[in-house]
C-alpha cells in the first residue's frame, strides 16, 4: 500500500504552547487528506478534511482557530494544535487518499501529552 | 443512529476458529467499504475493502458486502493470537469524500 509518513510520533509539550504535527504522502499525491483524534479505548474521531490548496473543513465542535491545518502541497498538510491544554492530550493521526483512489493510508499516528 | 455501527466486544475466539465481525451502515448511498486492523497505540491499518455486493476473498480474510441490509462482515479464518487487534469498520459514499468510521470491535483470540 502506499505509505504515509506522520513527524512526530511522540511530543509532549506545555500547556500554553503550540505544536505543529506534518502528515507527508512519500509516494502518491494526495489530494485530499483527514486528520481524527483518538482518546484512549475510543473510536478515531474525525476532525477535518483538508483538500490541497482551500481551506479544510472542520467537522462540528471542531475549533478551527485552535486546530489549525494547511495542506499547501500534494504531499504535505500540517496539523498545529495552538496554546495546547492538557486536555488536547491525545493521539492524532493523519491519513491520505488520491482522487482515483477510495482507500485511505494512514500516518504513524503522534502521541501528543501536553504537561 | 451512528452512521456505522459496530458491537465493541470483546469478541473472543478460540485459535484456529472463524472470527466474525461484522457492521452496519446508515447512509444508503455509501459507496465504498473498508476493514481496518488497529493494534494498541497503533494507527489503523488497510486489511480489506470491497465495493460491491458479495464476497471478497484475500488470504485468510473473506469481507462480505450487502447493500440491501446495508450490512457488511469480515470472516477470518483460522484464527491467530496476532489477529488479536480493534477492527475498524469503515464507509465512504464516494472518491476523496470523508471516511467514517465504526466504533471498533475488539478481537481477542485466545491460545
Amino acid at each position: 500500500g502506499a505509505v504515509v509518513s506522520q513527524h512526530p510520533s511522540r511530543v509532549i509539550c506545555k500547556s500554553g504552547t503550540s505544536v505543529k504535527i506534518e502528515c507527508r504522502s512519500l509516494d502518491f499525491q494526495a489530494t485530499t487528506m483527514f486528520w481524527y483524534r483518538q482518546f484512549p479505548k475510543q473510536s478515531l474521531m474525525l476532525m477535518a478534511t483538508s483538500n490541497e490548496g482551500s481551506k479544510a473543513t472542520y467537522e462540528q465542535g471542531v475549533e478551527k482557530d485552535k486546530f489549525l491545518i494547511n495542506h499547501a502541497s500534494l504531499t504535505l498538510s500540517t496539523l498545529t494544535v495552538t496554546s495546547a491544554h492538557p486536555e488536547d492530550s491525545s493521539f492524532y493521526i493523519c491519513s491520505a487518499v488520491t482522487a482515483m483512489n477510495t482507500e485511505a493510508f494512514f500516518g504513524q499516528g503522534t502521541r501528543l501529552t501536553v504537561v | 443512529q451512528k452512521e456505522v455501527e459496530q458491537n465493541s466486544g470483546p469478541l473472543s475466539v478460540p485459535e484456529g476458529a472463524i472470527a466474525s465481525l461484522n457492521c452496519t451502515y446508515s447512509d444508503r448511498v455509501s459507496q465504498s467499504f473498508f476493514w481496518y486492523r488497529q493494534y494498541s497505540g497503533k494507527s489503523p491499518e488497510l486489511i480489506m475493502s470491497i465495493y460491491s455486493n458479495g464476497d471478497k476473498e484475500d488470504g485468510r480474510f473473506t469481507a462480505q458486502l450487502n447493500k440491501a441490509s446495508q450490512y457488511v462482515s469480515l470472516l477470518i479464518r483460522d484464527s491467530q493470537p496476532s489477529d488479536s487487534a480493534t477492527y475498524l469498520c469503515a464507509v465512504t459514499r464516494s472518491s476523496a469524500s470523508k471516511i467514517i468510521f465504526g466504533s471498533g470491535t475488539r478481537l481477542s483470540i485466545r491460545p
